[in-house]
């Protein structure tokens, strides 16, 4: 079975502090993102990669950046956290670019006070 | 206006009930048709992946298409309490996947 794991389930951090959300897949996949996940509206990609050292935007980037050393694992980072990025953030990889064969970790719940 | 939209619920059920999710989209560039079933503090995991317009049934669910009116749904037969979970309709053109916001559903035993 393909396994995306979120190392850091819920999180409670400062306003301005630095947050890192880490994710690891073990299925070889080359294609990786990070979505939040906010009631009422849905997933929104924020970044994806597909290639190591390859990133692009999603549709919400602002305040975000993310690092794919290794093509295993896809950072997402907060260099300067808001209360507005309290979310649930979801990791997923995928084996080609469709939603078919797409696979989500279980989420990492942010809360910024 | 949003590229799909999904009617949040809550809809609740009696067990053995036979339910209904939908979802409308205003981009006929869409190809394939996805259903995504999220229980609570979990990520989504794929239920059903349609491509065309039509019917496509796996056991007790029922993925339906019709791309001219843009509307898919999904059907639940003899529903269970283990059912009760958020149900996104997700849709994607070229690579652009495109997810509702997710229908939660409550099957009471």
């Amino acid at each position: 079975d393909v396994k995306v794991t979120q190392s850091s389930r819920y999180l409670v951090k400062r306003t301005g502090e630095k947050v890192f959300l880490e994710c690891v897949q073990d299925m070889d996949h080359e294609n990786m993102f990070w979505y939040r996940q906010d009631p009422g509206l849905g997933l929104r990609l924020i970044y994806f990669s597909y290639d190591v050292k390859m990133k692009e935007k999603g549709d919400i980037p602002e305040g975000y950046s993310v690092s794919r050393e290794k093509k295993e694992r896809f950072s997402l980072i907060l260099e300067s956290a808001s209360t507005n990025q309290t979310s649930m953030y979801l990791c997923a990889s995928s084996l080609d670019r469709g939603g078919n064969t797409i696979y989500f970790g279980e989420g990492s719940w942010l809360t910024v006070v | 206006q949003k590229e799909v939209e999904q009617d949040p619920g809550p809809l609740s059920v009696p067990e053995g009930a036979i339910v209904s999710l939908n979802c409308t989209y205003s981009n006929s560039a869409f190809q394939y048709f996805m259903w995504y079933r999220q229980y609570s503090r979990k990520g989504p995991e794929l239920l059903m992946y349609t491509y065309s317009s039509g019917n496509k049934e796996d056991g007790r669910f029922t993925a339906q298409v019709d791309k001219s009116s843009k509307y898919i749904s999904l059907f639940i037969r003899d529903s269970q309490p283990s059912d009760s979970a958020t149900y996104l309709c997700a849709m994607e053109y070229g690579n652009k996947l495109v997810f509702g916001a997710g229908t939660i559903l409550r099957v009471k035993s």
